[in-house]
């Protein structure tokens, strides 16, 4: 069963457009999120993260959005660059758990 | 300390044989994960320390997996008897604290290790 889905394996956009990344999740007991960006041959590296009692946090390019009611997050990326093309992964973990859940990523590509 | 690191990069092994990784983290940080990726999927939680104790691990972590910590420093993953549903990447990370949540670091992901069992 997982837990954290996301359910577009990959996104196309166009340098310069907006750039947005789903990821749903189904355990209420989530409280912490995360996206990571893993470029091949290299491991994940941390992008941003939102607390559950905020909705939304931005640090520059990059904001993600969070709907609790729904169980949906959501990072959007603007403008869109061509180094920004990577496999985004979402993950999640709960106050009771250590390790973070995440899912299996969705492949974004940015074309100039 | 450029980050996180593992080795080999890349292992290849017959069915049955016993293969170890190593994982260095960064050097102040408490607290090292150990995760598995296979193709399509996400990374998936194995075990982890804080400091030289295993503190959790995953049902995933069978019989045939170990890992230590000894002295709190770098970590080694034994598989014993491998097998092909074990080929995969093996990812280590570490962080300071329990995580951006309790005031600590995010984990900062190694490159793995690709093990091929044929």
């Amino acid at each position: 069963d997982q837990q954290v889905k996301q359910n577009s394996p990959s996104l196309s956009v166009q340098e310069g457009r907006i750039s947005i990344l789903n990821c749903d999740y189904t355990n209420s007991m989530f409280d912490y999120f995360l996206w990571y960006k893993k470029y091949p041959a290299e491991g994940p590296t941390f992008l941003i993260s939102i607390s559950s009692i905020k909705d939304k946090n931005e640090d520059g390019r990059f904001t993600v959005f969070l709907n609790k009611s729904a169980k949906h997050l959501s990072l959007h990326i603007v403008p869109s660059q061509p180094g920004d093309s990577a496999v985004y992964f979402c993950a999640a973990s709960a106050l009771s758990g250590t390790a973070l859940i995440f899912g299996k990523g969705t492949t974004l590509s940015v074309s100039s | 300390d450029t980050g996180v690191s593992q080795n080999p990069r890349h292992k290849i092994t017959k069915r049955g044989q016993n293969v170890t990784f190593r994982c260095d983290p960064i050097s102040e940080h408490n607290r090292l994960y150990w995760y598995r990726q296979t193709l399509g999927q996400g990374p998936e939680f194995l075990t982890y320390f804080q400091n030289e104790a295993q503190l959790e691990k995953s049902r995933l972590l069978s019989d045939r997996f170990s890992a230590e910590r000894p002295k709190g420093s770098f970590s080694t993953l034994e598989i014993q008897r491998t097998e092909q549903g074990d080929s995969a990447m093996y990812l280590c990370a570490s962080s300071l604290g329990g995580g951006l949540r309790y005031g600590g670091t995010e984990a900062f992901f190694g490159q793995g290790t690709r093990l091929t069992v044929v």
